[in-house]
This record gives structure tokens, C-alpha cells and sequence, in this order.
């Protein structure tokens, strides 16, 4: 969807590196989600954000940290990156208010930490 | 831990066959819905039911859902080679600040 937006598309970096990826949105929506996707194990979201001062924890935010720049940014940085941060991680956004929880995808970054 | 759970894992169809895909999930919730997501690409959002309803169509796509069985199945009649993808079944809770969970996926080929 190219109303969200993801950069950089494909990194490429070493362990100890640290790294941060943008999302940029022209939806207007309040909330903003991390998730990373591996190869049988779906999508897990790693952190949230329901408006520009409220951050949360996902369901595996270690060893991850984010920044809610203004409404439309929202950056997702590794620390220290180890190779088992090695996947594809998708931003997304939404509106609930229309009264439903209904999410819009970037196109993803995929990351590999050698 | 994620909330929905797809049945089959893979499924592999002729093209003009139907797919039905399943989802069973364990808390109540206020919606559930389905991505589709091509191979390496954002999902895409396909079909949201409400939890007060049983069926909703939207043109090749037929959902239903059965609370009582915390369940859900997905319906892609007349499916093209186009059809092929991932597909995932969301859950959205019920409860303040509630946010989707998201199953593992099925796998879906269609044969041309």
C-alpha cells in the first residue's frame, strides 16, 4: 500500500551494528505497529503505538526500541543487531475511529544481520 | 502468542476449485478478519466479519463465523492462479486499547 511507506527495502548489516528502519504514513491515522514475520511463525507485533505520545510494548520487544517522530513516523531501531533479528519486518497502520481495528501494510523491510 | 490458529497449513487446489481455509481462535472477540499476503509483500486486508454476525460476502470471498466454536472458515470460490498466497485470519479482542493477533498463515497454491 503506498500509503504506507517503508525504508530502507532490504538491509544488510553486521551483528553489533545498530540499525533503524522509518515507516511514513499519509493515511492520518493515530495508530502505528513494528511486526516481524518468520518462516512459520507468522506475524509478531514488537511495538505499538496508539498516538504520538503513547509507545508499547509488543509480544517481543526486547532488544528492540521505537520512536514516534510525529503522527506519520514511526521508526523502529536495533540496538545491538544479532543474527536472529534475520527477517522481514512490516509496519502497519490504523484507525479505529472507524470503529474497527482494520490494518494497512507497508511493504516491508527485510533485514539480514550476518 | 498468537490468538488464531489456521487449518490447514498448505493447501494446493486445482484453479477453478474452491478453497476453504479455517480459523480457530480462543478468547472473545470483536471482530475477526483476513489478510492475504502475496510472497514477500505487505498483507492485505480482504474481509472483516463482526462478532454479532455469521456470513458476510464480498465477491468471490464468503467468511462465517461461529462464536460458540471461537472458528472461522474462508471461502475463495472459482479460484485463479492469481488466488495464490498467503492468507491470515486477525482477531481483534474485546477490551480497551485492543490490537489484532495475528495466526501463522495458510499457504495457498492454485494450480493454472
Amino acid at each position: 500500500d503506498a500509503d504506507v511507506t517503508q525504508t530502507p527495502r532490504n538491509r544488510i548489516t553486521k551483528t553489533g551494528k545498530r540499525i533503524m528502519l522509518e515507516c511514513s504514513q499519509t493515511k492520518g491515522h493515530d495508530r502505528m505497529y513494528w511486526y516481524r514475520q518468520d518462516p512459520g511463525l507468522g506475524l509478531r507485533l514488537i511495538y505499538y503505538s496508539f498516538d504520538v505520545k503513547d509507545i508499547n510494548k509488543g509480544e517481543i520487544s526486547d532488544g528492540y526500541s521505537v520512536s514516534r517522530q510525529a503522527q506519520a513516523k514511526f521508526s523502529l531501531s536495533l540496538e545491538s543487531a544479532i543474527p536472529n533479528q534475520t527477517a522481514l519486518y512490516f509496519c502497519a497502520t490504523s484507525d479505529l475511529g472507524t470503529g474497527q481495528e482494520t490494518q494497512y501494510f507497508g511493504p516491508g523491510t527485510r533485514l539480514l544481520v550476518l | 502468542s498468537q490468538q488464531g490458529e489456521e487449518d490447514p497449513q498448505a493447501l494446493s487446489i486445482q484453479e477453478g476449485e474452491n478453497a476453504t481455509m479455517n480459523c480457530s481462535y480462543k478468547t472473545s472477540i470483536n471482530n475477526l478478519q483476513w489478510y492475504r499476503q502475496n510472497s514477500g509483500r505487505g498483507l492485505v486486508h480482504l474481509i472483516l466479519i463482526r462478532s454479532n454476525e455469521r456470513e458476510k460476502h464480498s465477491g468471490r470471498l464468503r467468511v462465517t463465523l461461529d462464536t460458540s466454536k471461537k472458528s472461522s472458515s474462508l471461502l475463495i470460490t472459482a479460484s485463479r492462479a492469481a488466488d495464490t498466497a498467503s492468507y491470515f485470519c486477525a482477531t481483534d479482542s474485546t477490551g480497551a486499547n485492543s490490537k489484532l493477533t495475528f495466526g501463522k498463515g495458510i499457504t495457498l497454491s492454485v494450480r493454472p
